[in-house]
């Protein structure tokens, strides 16, 4: 299994650009959920789904949308890109019993000038 | 959600057992203590997780005090690979939906 996989690694946006995160996983996992890491901060929770075709907002949903339309992958869409949304952004999954079992993607860092 | 109390920094030898303390003393009964790490610049890493009793697994033990008012991560030999950002994270599941919440945690540096 190749776990949870985010794309891209990096990417540099200009303010009021948009573009979608990538996040998949294949371990078959009802959970997914998308947080976002400031420097010298712990991970804030963005949006998660507990299953396709349902979301909800987290701590910081501001400036993002997602959508769930296969088990498997789980987009972060930034609409207008803002300096205040550089951060690094990582993905997780869990199974539906055991949802704060998360297992986490390598992140996107994300550069907004 | 309960709040936890862990060092800002930790030491410890390579080979050594390194013990992580956490407070967490407003703790609800249904709460389990989570335990996650992040080594620099990777996502973060489910480590281990219990509710009353002492656990471990291939990874760490964890040690719940009776009144659960703390727990301590035990990484029995710690390694160069072990320096990390460690987190300890109390949560009920259910209409918590899984929702982690990271503190600052507790960054361990393993030395030759």
């Amino acid at each position: 299994n190749a776990g949870v996989t985010q794309t891209p690694k990096f990417q540099v946006l200009k303010t009021g650009q948009s573009m979608t995160l990538q996040c998949a996983q294949d371990m078959n996992h009802e959970y997914m959920s998308w947080y976002r890491q400031d420097p010298g901060m712990g991970l804030r929770l963005i949006h998660y789904s507990v299953g396709a075709g349902i979301t909800d907002q987290g701590e910081v949903p501001n400036g993002y949308n997602v959508s769930r339309s296969t088990t498997e992958d789980f987009p972060l869409r930034l609409l207008s890109a803002a300096p205040s949304q550089t951060s690094v952004y990582f993905c997780a999954s869990s199974k539906g019993d055991r949802v704060e079992t998360q297992y986490f993607g390598p992140g996107t860092r994300l550069l907004v000038l | 959600d309960a709040k936890t109390t862990q060092p800002p920094s930790m030491d410890c030898a390579e080979g050594r057992a390194a013990n992580l303390p956490c407070n967490h003393s407003t703790i609800s009964g249904n709460e389990y203590v989570y335990w996650y790490r992040q080594i620099h610049s990777q996502g973060p890493q489910y480590i281990i997780h219990g509710l009353k009793n002492n656990e471990t697994n291939e990874m760490a033990s964890l040690i719940i005090t009776e009144d659960r008012k703390s727990s301590t991560l035990i990484l029995p030999h710690a390694t160069l690979r072990d320096t990390a950002v460690y987190y300890c994270i109390p949560s009920a599941g259910g209409t918590s939906y899984g929702k982690l919440t990271f503190g600052q945690g507790t960054i361990l540096t393993v030395h030759p």
